[in-house]
């Protein structure tokens, strides 16, 4: 049974720039968070879907939006881009709170 | 705000020995407790978990401790081997919700 698969894997953007990050979860799971984890830290929360409602969001600005879609699979898009959001985007499904979460996607803005 | 703290930042251990990393909250609503490991350049993998009923629990050479009162929880690792090195993380959360994670703890087995 496949895992959480995210796409792509890594990803250089220019300051400005407009990208779109996106998740498929674990067969089954209908909910699906986005963490972001800058290098040295631990995951921080950006967003969480559950049967394509938004949950809660995490302290994110407005340039971070997210959704999902009847499959289940969801799409995190982050609009103007700062250097500041280089960092390890993760994606996690989960069923009964254990969360099992993705390779990431590793964006680098310069 | 940290809701979960964690300890150490880093730590060396020889091949054998007992690994024990150590965690703090302070929302008592939380009511799942996980660790992750996580490799470099890979997502954190859940390697156990436990829920505030229960005080230990153990999976292989993998052990949570639990103190409800205190608001900590740790993890042991009992015989450690090289392909244990990687950063270990705690984390907390309730109802499903989010997870909120400690800064995460570099673990070095030596040979």
């Amino acid at each position: 049974d496949a895992g959480v698969t995210q796409s792509p894997t890594h990803l250089i953007k220019t300051r400005g720039q407009h990208v779109t990050l996106r998740c498929s979860p674990i067969s089954g799971h209908k909910s699906v968070s986005w963490y972001q984890q800058v290098l040295g830290q631990g995951p921080q929360f950006i967003f969480q879907y559950y049967e394509k409602e938004e949950r809660g969001r995490g302290n994110f600005p407005d340039r971070f939006s997210a959704r999902q879609f009847p499959n289940y699979s969801s799409e995190l898009n982050v609009n103007a881009l700062l250097l500041g959001d280089s960092a390890l985007y993760l994606c996690a499904s989960s069923l009964r709170q254990e969360a099992f979460f993705g390779q990431g996607t590793r964006l680098t803005v310069v | 705000q940290q809701q979960v703290k964690q300890s150490p930042q880093s730590l060396i251990v020889q091949k054998g020995g007992i690994s024990i990393i150590n965690c703090a909250y302070e929302n008592t609503a939380f009511d799942y407790f996980p660790w992750y490991q996580q490799f470099p350049g890979k997502g954190p993998a859940l390697l156990i978990a436990i829920r505030p009923d229960v005080s230990e629990k153990k999976e292989g050479r993998f052990t949570i401790s639990f103190n409800k009162s205190a608001k900590q929880f740790s993890l042991h690792i009992m015989d450690s081997q090289p392909g244990d090195s990687a950063t270990y993380f705690c984390a907390a959360s309730m109802d499903d919700y989010k997870l909120s994670f400690g800064a995460g703890t570099t673990v070095t087995v030596r040979a």
